[in-house]
């Protein structure tokens, strides 16, 4: 079963208005979660790197007060699109990260398609 | 440069038969691969994932396989279903300091033929 869960998985809104997605890590604590966004036909973008309890950070060019990274606990990370524009309509993926031994563990959301009108 | 490849945009499998759908990565640093499949006006939405450590990993009808001496690492669905046609994306991730890439190959449009 799924290890990460990402809701929702499609979400339609009007423009001007907030969207939240959730990742959430179901059965282990993650330390880190990513976030990333994907345009039609490109690759996949990170947008940011939220560790539990501390602020996101952004990569260059993504709008931290745009997209609003929460990490309060070990098990859940969100993501608030506010005031959305369809520009913002995009692939977001989540994915949370895991130590085990010295070694990552990396687990994936299946994603959320974002659509503004 | 694209670090990760889907050589054939397309593939055409005939309903119970194997589809094999494969990926060429470049970057050796890469540690996660996914797949994700797409239909049309969807989203897509995760598959299944594999990690380097591994060379095989398997849910239900479907199986990556990863190569990484030959960078390559491939998806095999057994059998194919009608409702498998899709558009199936490679991925693969490697930590990079703090961050962590994750760069998509451009898809593969599955057809499965009743």
């Amino acid at each position: 079963g799924a290890v990460v869960s990402q809701h929702p998985s499609w979400v339609i809104c009007k423009s001007g208005t907030s969207v939240k997605i959730e990742c959430r890590s179901l059965d282990f604590q993650a330390t880190t979660m990513f976030w990333y966004r994907q345009f039609p036909k490109q690759s996949l973008m990170l947008m940011a790197t939220s560790n539990e309890g501390s602020k996101a950070t952004y990569e260059q060019g993504v709008e931290k007060d745009k997209f609003l990274i929460n990490h309060a606990s070990l098990t859940l990370s969100t993501l608030t699109v506010t005031s959305a524009h369809p520009e913002d309509s995009s692939f977001y993926i989540c994915s949370a990260a895991s130590w085990d031994r010295l070694r990552e563990k990396l687990f994936f959301g299946s994603g959320t398609q974002l659509s503004v009108l | 440069d694209q670090q990760v490849k889907q050589n054939s945009p397309s593939l055409s499998v005939q309903e119970g038969r194997i589809s094999i759908l494969n990926c060429d990565y470049t970057n050796s640093m890469f540690d996660y691969f996914l797949w994700y499949k797409k239909y049309p006006a969807e989203g897509p939405t995760f598959l299944i994932s594999i990690s380097s450590i591994k060379d095989k990993n398997e849910d239900g009808r479907f199986t990556v396989f990863l190569n990484k001496s030959a960078k390559h690492l491939s998806l095999h669905i057994v059998p194919s279903q009608p409702g498998d046609s899709a558009v199936y994306f490679c991925a693969a991730s490697a930590r990079a300091g703090n961050n962590r890439k994750l760069i998509w190959g451009l898809g593969t449009s599955l057809a499965v033929n009743p």
